[in-house]
Protein backbone atom coordinates (compact mmCIF):
# COMPACT_ATOMS: atom_id res chain seq x y z
CA UNK A 1 0.00 0.00 0.00
CA UNK A 2 1.59 3.73 -1.12
CA UNK A 3 0.08 5.07 2.37
CA UNK A 4 -1.74 8.29 2.95
CA UNK A 5 -1.01 10.40 -0.03
CA UNK A 6 -1.58 14.26 0.59
CA UNK A 7 -0.97 16.69 -2.22
CA UNK A 8 0.35 19.17 -3.14
CA UNK A 9 3.36 18.70 -0.79
CA UNK A 10 4.52 22.57 -1.13
CA UNK A 11 1.76 25.28 -1.92
CA UNK A 12 2.43 29.06 -2.27
CA UNK A 13 -0.55 31.36 -2.88
CA UNK A 14 -1.63 35.23 -2.50
CA UNK A 15 -3.47 36.48 -0.23
CA UNK A 16 -7.47 36.29 -0.90
CA UNK A 17 -6.68 33.15 -3.41
CA UNK A 18 -8.59 29.57 -2.74
CA UNK A 19 -6.28 27.15 -1.00
CA UNK A 20 -7.47 23.43 -1.75
CA UNK A 21 -5.25 20.86 0.23
CA UNK A 22 -5.84 16.84 -0.73
CA UNK A 23 -6.11 13.35 0.40
CA UNK A 24 -6.13 9.55 -0.63
CA UNK A 25 -6.54 7.67 2.63
CA UNK A 26 -5.40 4.26 2.80
CA UNK A 27 -7.65 1.74 1.06
CA UNK A 28 -9.73 -0.08 3.53
CA UNK A 29 -9.69 2.65 6.35
CA UNK A 30 -12.61 4.60 7.32
CA UNK A 31 -11.35 6.86 9.38
CA UNK A 32 -9.77 10.17 7.86
CA UNK A 33 -8.29 12.87 10.03
CA UNK A 34 -7.00 16.82 9.31
CA UNK A 35 -4.39 18.24 11.26
CA UNK A 36 -2.82 21.52 10.90
CA UNK A 37 0.99 22.29 12.43
CA UNK A 38 2.25 25.87 13.21
CA UNK A 39 5.64 26.81 15.39
CA UNK A 40 2.79 28.67 18.24
CA UNK A 41 -0.01 26.47 18.46
CA UNK A 42 1.83 23.05 17.57
CA UNK A 43 -0.39 19.65 15.90
CA UNK A 44 -4.34 20.55 16.11
CA UNK A 45 -6.84 18.46 14.82
CA UNK A 46 -8.98 20.17 12.74
CA UNK A 47 -11.96 18.40 11.44
CA UNK A 48 -12.21 13.68 11.40
CA UNK A 49 -14.52 11.68 9.13
CA UNK A 50 -15.43 8.51 10.22
CA UNK A 51 -17.40 6.73 6.99
CA UNK A 52 -17.28 10.14 5.02
CA UNK A 53 -19.24 11.85 7.24
CA UNK A 54 -17.86 14.46 9.01
CA UNK A 55 -18.20 13.97 12.96
CA UNK A 56 -16.48 16.77 14.87
CA UNK A 57 -15.31 19.65 12.88
CA UNK A 58 -14.69 21.72 16.06
CA UNK A 59 -11.14 22.71 16.01
CA UNK A 60 -12.13 24.22 12.03
CA UNK A 61 -10.72 27.79 12.90
CA UNK A 62 -13.27 29.51 10.99
CA UNK A 63 -15.93 29.91 8.22
CA UNK A 64 -13.54 30.35 5.55
CA UNK A 65 -12.17 26.48 5.86
CA UNK A 66 -14.35 23.72 4.89
CA UNK A 67 -13.41 20.17 4.38
CA UNK A 68 -15.49 17.47 2.12
CA UNK A 69 -15.50 13.62 2.12
CA UNK A 70 -17.01 12.80 -1.29
CA UNK A 71 -15.77 8.99 -0.85
CA UNK A 72 -13.67 6.69 0.89
CA UNK A 73 -10.93 7.22 -1.02
CA UNK A 74 -10.67 11.02 -1.06
CA UNK A 75 -10.87 14.58 0.65
CA UNK A 76 -10.16 18.09 -0.03
CA UNK A 77 -9.30 20.45 3.02
CA UNK A 78 -10.80 24.03 1.41
CA UNK A 79 -9.80 27.26 2.56
CA UNK A 80 -11.51 30.54 1.10
CA UNK A 81 -10.19 32.97 0.98
CA UNK A 82 -6.50 32.24 2.66
CA UNK A 83 -4.94 34.62 4.86
CA UNK A 84 -1.48 34.60 5.75
CA UNK A 85 -1.92 33.58 9.28
CA UNK A 86 -3.24 30.23 7.53
CA UNK A 87 0.44 29.55 6.32
CA UNK A 88 1.15 25.65 8.28
CA UNK A 89 1.57 22.02 7.62
CA UNK A 90 -1.62 20.55 6.72
CA UNK A 91 -1.61 16.70 7.29
CA UNK A 92 -4.23 14.01 6.68
CA UNK A 93 -3.92 11.08 8.80
CA UNK A 94 -6.21 7.98 8.20
CA UNK A 95 -7.29 4.77 10.35
CA UNK A 96 -9.90 1.61 10.67
CA UNK A 97 -12.19 2.88 13.47
CA UNK A 98 -13.08 -0.05 15.61
CA UNK A 99 -16.42 -1.36 15.45
CA UNK A 100 -18.59 -1.75 18.58
CA UNK A 101 -17.34 -4.34 21.01
CA UNK A 102 -13.81 -4.97 19.21
CA UNK A 103 -10.54 -3.51 20.76
CA UNK A 104 -10.07 -0.45 19.92
CA UNK A 105 -7.35 0.34 16.62
CA UNK A 106 -5.36 3.14 17.78
CA UNK A 107 -3.13 2.71 14.83
CA UNK A 108 -3.58 6.52 12.82
CA UNK A 109 -1.13 6.39 9.57
CA UNK A 110 0.07 10.09 8.71
CA UNK A 111 0.32 11.65 5.29
CA UNK A 112 3.79 13.42 4.54
CA UNK A 113 1.59 16.66 4.66
CA UNK A 114 1.48 19.81 2.47
CA UNK A 115 3.42 22.87 3.44
CA UNK A 116 1.12 26.16 2.99
CA UNK A 117 2.39 29.46 2.47
CA UNK A 118 0.06 32.53 2.16
CA UNK A 119 1.95 35.10 1.17
CA UNK B 1 -10.53 17.94 27.61
CA UNK B 2 -6.89 16.41 27.51
CA UNK B 3 -4.03 17.99 27.56
CA UNK B 4 -0.36 16.93 27.10
CA UNK B 5 2.83 18.66 27.86
CA UNK B 6 6.47 18.50 26.89
CA UNK B 7 8.34 20.92 29.47
CA UNK B 8 12.10 20.62 26.91
CA UNK B 9 11.69 22.41 23.82
CA UNK B 10 14.83 21.82 22.57
CA UNK B 11 17.74 19.14 23.63
CA UNK B 12 21.13 18.14 22.31
CA UNK B 13 23.31 15.20 23.12
CA UNK B 14 26.48 13.87 21.85
CA UNK B 15 26.47 10.74 19.77
CA UNK B 16 26.35 7.27 21.92
CA UNK B 17 24.89 9.16 24.75
CA UNK B 18 21.43 8.63 26.21
CA UNK B 19 18.64 10.96 26.46
CA UNK B 20 15.46 11.23 27.94
CA UNK B 21 12.39 13.42 26.74
CA UNK B 22 9.77 14.74 29.57
CA UNK B 23 5.89 14.46 29.21
CA UNK B 24 2.92 15.04 31.32
CA UNK B 25 -0.48 14.51 30.27
CA UNK B 26 -3.83 15.46 32.14
CA UNK B 27 -6.77 13.45 32.18
CA UNK B 28 -9.79 12.21 33.88
CA UNK B 29 -10.20 9.01 31.98
CA UNK B 30 -8.90 5.50 33.77
CA UNK B 31 -7.74 3.95 30.52
CA UNK B 32 -6.03 5.39 26.88
CA UNK B 33 -3.09 5.15 25.06
CA UNK B 34 0.24 7.47 24.89
CA UNK B 35 2.71 7.63 22.29
CA UNK B 36 6.12 9.01 21.06
CA UNK B 37 5.59 10.24 17.18
CA UNK B 38 9.08 11.48 15.72
CA UNK B 39 9.02 14.34 12.61
CA UNK B 40 12.48 14.66 10.96
CA UNK B 41 13.11 17.23 8.59
CA UNK B 42 11.36 15.17 5.83
CA UNK B 43 8.06 16.15 7.70
CA UNK B 44 7.02 12.55 7.93
CA UNK B 45 4.91 11.47 11.29
CA UNK B 46 6.38 7.95 12.66
CA UNK B 47 5.16 6.62 15.27
CA UNK B 48 8.40 5.38 17.45
CA UNK B 49 6.63 3.94 20.59
CA UNK B 50 3.38 2.96 22.22
CA UNK B 51 2.05 2.17 25.93
CA UNK B 52 -1.62 1.31 26.70
CA UNK B 53 -2.34 2.48 30.29
CA UNK B 54 -3.81 -0.58 31.50
CA UNK B 55 -0.54 -2.13 30.81
CA UNK B 56 2.19 -1.89 33.74
CA UNK B 57 5.06 -2.80 32.14
CA UNK B 58 7.10 -0.24 30.20
CA UNK B 59 6.91 -0.12 26.40
CA UNK B 60 10.48 -0.95 24.45
CA UNK B 61 10.99 -0.70 20.65
CA UNK B 62 14.82 -1.65 20.34
CA UNK B 63 16.58 1.38 21.62
CA UNK B 64 13.27 3.22 22.46
CA UNK B 65 11.85 2.99 26.03
CA UNK B 66 9.34 4.67 28.04
CA UNK B 67 9.12 5.20 31.64
CA UNK B 68 4.94 5.62 32.35
CA UNK B 69 4.49 6.47 35.50
CA UNK B 70 0.57 6.85 35.35
CA UNK B 71 -0.43 7.90 39.04
CA UNK B 72 2.16 10.94 38.21
CA UNK B 73 0.70 11.52 34.49
CA UNK B 74 4.11 11.18 33.69
CA UNK B 75 5.01 9.10 29.78
CA UNK B 76 8.89 10.02 29.54
CA UNK B 77 10.87 8.56 26.03
CA UNK B 78 14.68 7.49 26.69
CA UNK B 79 16.78 7.14 24.10
CA UNK B 80 19.84 4.70 23.97
CA UNK B 81 22.84 4.36 22.37
CA UNK B 82 21.72 7.73 20.48
CA UNK B 83 22.24 7.88 16.41
CA UNK B 84 22.76 10.95 14.03
CA UNK B 85 19.19 9.88 12.35
CA UNK B 86 17.48 10.30 15.91
CA UNK B 87 17.58 13.83 15.19
CA UNK B 88 13.94 15.21 15.08
CA UNK B 89 11.53 16.65 16.66
CA UNK B 90 9.48 14.55 19.45
CA UNK B 91 6.05 14.83 19.77
CA UNK B 92 4.00 13.21 22.96
CA UNK B 93 0.85 12.28 22.51
CA UNK B 94 -2.54 10.86 24.13
CA UNK B 95 -5.62 8.77 22.30
CA UNK B 96 -8.82 7.68 24.66
CA UNK B 97 -9.11 4.04 24.72
CA UNK B 98 -12.73 4.10 23.58
CA UNK B 99 -14.47 6.46 20.99
CA UNK B 100 -12.94 8.65 18.59
CA UNK B 101 -9.13 8.16 17.73
CA UNK B 102 -8.52 11.99 17.98
CA UNK B 103 -4.58 12.45 18.88
CA UNK B 104 -3.83 15.34 21.44
CA UNK B 105 -0.38 16.62 20.78
CA UNK B 106 2.30 18.05 23.38
CA UNK B 107 3.90 20.98 22.03
CA UNK B 108 6.85 18.97 20.88
CA UNK B 109 10.88 18.62 22.27
CA UNK B 110 13.53 19.32 19.12
CA UNK B 111 16.14 16.61 19.74
CA UNK B 112 19.78 17.32 18.35
CA UNK B 113 22.37 14.55 18.10
CA UNK B 114 25.69 15.79 18.21
CA UNK B 115 28.82 13.62 16.33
Amino acid sequence: DAGVIQSPRHEVTEMGQEVTLRCKPISGHNSLFWYRQTMMRGLELLIYFNNNVPIDDSGMPEDRFSAKMPNASFSTLKIQPSEPRDSAVYFCASSLAPMRGIRPNEKLFFGSGTQLSVL
Amino acid sequence: AQTVTQSQPEMSVQEAETVTLSCTYDTSESNYYLFWYKQPPSRQMILVIRQEAYKQQNATENRFSVNFQKAAKSFSLKISDSQLGDTAMYFCAFMKYRGAQKLVFGQGTRLTINP
